[in-house]
């Protein structure tokens, strides 16, 4: 069964860089792509980006600037970096699988999901 | 800048058919994917392509999606399903998600 774990600091300060890890098991992360999403306490959620197996990556326009997604495929794991945090940083990290879709990627849904990890971002 | 809007809650009595909308332009034209959440858990993908249900996920979960209204019904709610919902669909290249939907049964 996939799953899907991240790792990461829980306290950061402003204007630091923020370095989350999702390590896959259970599964290979070839032929899929994967997304990072979060959720700031109590509120909705907002995707991030995504990367492909083969290295193609697709931000949200609203955090393109300021977020680098990469791929380790040996060690089965992908990571997000987001420059420059604020408190509007804080929320829980998620990775997940996905958009899975037959084509185009863009119509996909996220079919498994990582248990979360809270990032808090004070001064 | 495109939106998907929910309601913010719903209340449904056991056993009764709860329905949850998502909106927005034109929404029939894209594909929804429907998510439950409940407290201090990750989201669960509950509906894909409109109506498609996940292996593992109970036939009392159905979706549609027309004009401008995608919808996620609940057929016979049971107290499990009080969970936060959310709708997700893809605006060009970015994956938006609905405001969210607090369901309560009682």
């Amino acid at each position: 069964q996939l799953q899907l774990q991240e790792s990461g600091p829980g306290l950061m300060k402003p204007s630091e860089t923020l370095s989350l890890t999702c390590s896959v098991s259970g599964g290979s992360i070839g032929d899929y792509y994967w997304s990072w999403i979060r959720q700031p306490p109590g509120k909705g959620l907002e995707w991030i980006g995504y990367i492909y197996y083969s290295g193609t990556t697709n931000y949200n326009p609203s955090l393109r600037r300021r977020i680098t997604i990469s791929l380790d495929t040996p060690k089965n794991q992908f990571s997000l970096t987001l420059n420059s945090v604020t408190a509007a940083d804080t929320a829980v990290y998620y990775c997940a699988r996905g958009p899975v879709s037959i084509v185009p990627a863009t119509t996909g849904w996220f079919d498994a999901w990582g248990q979360g990890t809270l990032v808090t971002v004070s001064a | 800048s495109y939106e998907l809007t929910q309601p913010t809650s719903v209340s449904v009595s056991p056993g009764q058919t709860a329905t949850i909308t998502c909106s927005g332009d034109r929404l029939g034209d894209k594909y929804v994917s429907w998510y439950q959440q409940k407290p201090g858990q990750s989201p669960v993908l509950v509906i894909s392509q409109d109506s498609k249900r996940p292996s593992g996920i109970p036939e009392r979960f159905s979706g549609s999606n027309s004009g401008n209204t995608a919808t996620l019904t609940i057929s016979g709610t049971q107290a499990m399903d009080e969970a936060d919902y959310y709708c997700q669909a893809w605006e060009f290249s970015t994956a938006l998600f609905g405001g969210g939907t607090k369901l309560t049964v009682l």
